[in-house]
Formats: structure tokens, C-alpha cells, sequence
């Protein structure tokens, strides 16, 4: 069965601090990877979309990558603010063009 | 473009009633998506629709859930009756053709069934 796994489940630090977000999932059959954002109440916002042949996708202060071979994705914040705070999904796209859906990563950023 | 577009946004309704939710997908967008969030699955994908034809219904939890796509720019989903474990919010979302492009969500429904 395919998975993704997002550690941590959660993670407050700081304002102003470089964060790293992780993702890992079991199939390395996949179309694409997502990043997602959603707000408390609130729909998702896409992020970043990287496709299976790509290594990283910047916008901004963020930069994700991904490594097919190690089931790996990360999401890279710089320069932290108090309006990051969201929790961050991964999700990748699967050979029947379904998304496969983390847990999510809850971040909060202190002022 | 005005995004992904749905209604209500909050529904409140009795054990048994029919529930009905409706989406918008951006114009020009050929995939729509359904999909269910609760705390303990998280995400979950119920159907998504291709120029308007259902392609994959196995989400669909059980035969009172149904949706439809009667033309480009809109989408159903309905549940009679419903039950209070389908409590969730319900997203759509829609893109062009995957896998080359993301998909843009709606800002949910979220339904209560008493």
C-alpha cells in the first residue's frame, strides 16, 4: 500500500529561523509531488508542484525537493515569519493520476 | 479568475436528510476532484470526473454518497440520507490535465450531521 509519512507532526520555532519539512512516501512510481498549505479553516493552497523528472522547484522563500530513488521530499522555509504558520501537506500523484495524501506538518512560527 | 467555488459553506442538517453540495471548478479546467477531510483519514479522494464523465467512483464510501457533473461548470454531490459519520468537510478541486498540472481546491464545505 502506498504511503507518505511527514515529519514532524508539528514544529514551533522562532520567527526569523530556516526550516526544513519532510515527506516520504514508499511508491517511487510517481507522475508528481505537491506541496500544500491550508490555513485553520480553510481550504489548501498549492505550493509547489514538482514533477518526476525535476530534482526542485523554488517560489520565493520556498524551495522543495525531490529524491525518487530515497522516497524523499523536502520543503525548505527560509527567513521564518508569523504568516507561515499553516500546516503543510505533501501529497504525490500515483500511475492512476489519484493524490496520495501525508498527514500534514502543523508549523507555527513566534513572533 | 475567481478559483474554485463552493456552496454552502457550512451545512448543518438532521440524521436522514439529504445533503447536497455543490462546486464550481475554474473555467477551462477538464478534471474535478471530490474530495473528504476528517481528523482521524485526513484526506481522502470520493470520485473525480474527466470533461464531465465520473472516471473513478471507488472513494465513494457507500451508495447514499452519489455525484454528478451535468456540464463543464459544475458539480453535485449528494448524500441521502445522511448520517452523522459524514461529518467532514468536503473539498472539490480542479485542474488541467494531470500529472503535468496541480490541483486548485475549493475552500470546502463543512458539514455537520446532527
Amino acid at each position: 500500500k502506498q504511503e507518505v509519512t511527514q515529519i514532524p507532526a508539528a514544529l514551533s520555532v522562532p520567527e526569523g529561523e530556516n526550516l526544513v519539512l519532510n515527506c516520504s512516501f514508499t511508491d517511487s512510481a510517481i507522475y508528481n509531488l505537491q506541496w500544500f498549505r491550508q490555513d485553520p479553516g480553510k481550504g489548501l493552497t498549492s505550493l509547489l508542484l514538482i514533477q518526476s523528472s525535476q530534482r526542485e522547484q523554488t517560489s520565493g522563500r520556498l524551495n522543495a525537493s525531490l529524491d525518487k530513488s530515497s522516497g524523499r521530499s523536502t520543503l525548505y522555509i527560509a527567513a521564518s515569519q508569523p504568516g507561515d504558520s499553516a500546516t503543510y501537506l505533501c501529497a504525490f500523484m500515483d500511475s492512476n493520476y489519484q493524490l496520495i495524501w501525508g498527514a500534514g506538518t502543523k508549523l507555527i512560527i513566534k513572533p | 479568475d475567481a478559483g474554485v467555488i463552493q456552496s454552502p459553506r457550512h451545512e448543518v442538517t438532521e440524521m436522514g436528510q439529504e445533503v447536497t453540495l455543490r462546486c464550481k471548478p475554474i473555467s477551462g479546467h477538464d478534471y474535478l476532484f471530490w474530495y473528504r477531510q476528517t481528523m482521524m483519514r485526513g484526506l481522502e479522494l470520493l470520485i473525480y470526473f474527466n470533461n464531465n464523465v465520473p472516471i473513478d467512483d471507488s472513494g465513494m464510501p457507500e451508495d447514499r454518497f452519489s455525484a454528478k457533473m451535468p456540464n463543464a461548470s459544475f458539480s453535485t454531490l449528494k448524500i441521502q440520507p445522511s448520517e452523522p459519520r459524514d461529518s467532514a468537510v468536503y473539498f472539490c478541486a480542479s485542474s488541467l490535465l494531470p500529472p503535468r498540472y496541480e490541483q486548485y481546491f475549493g475552500p470546502g464545505t463543512r458539514l455537520t450531521v446532527t
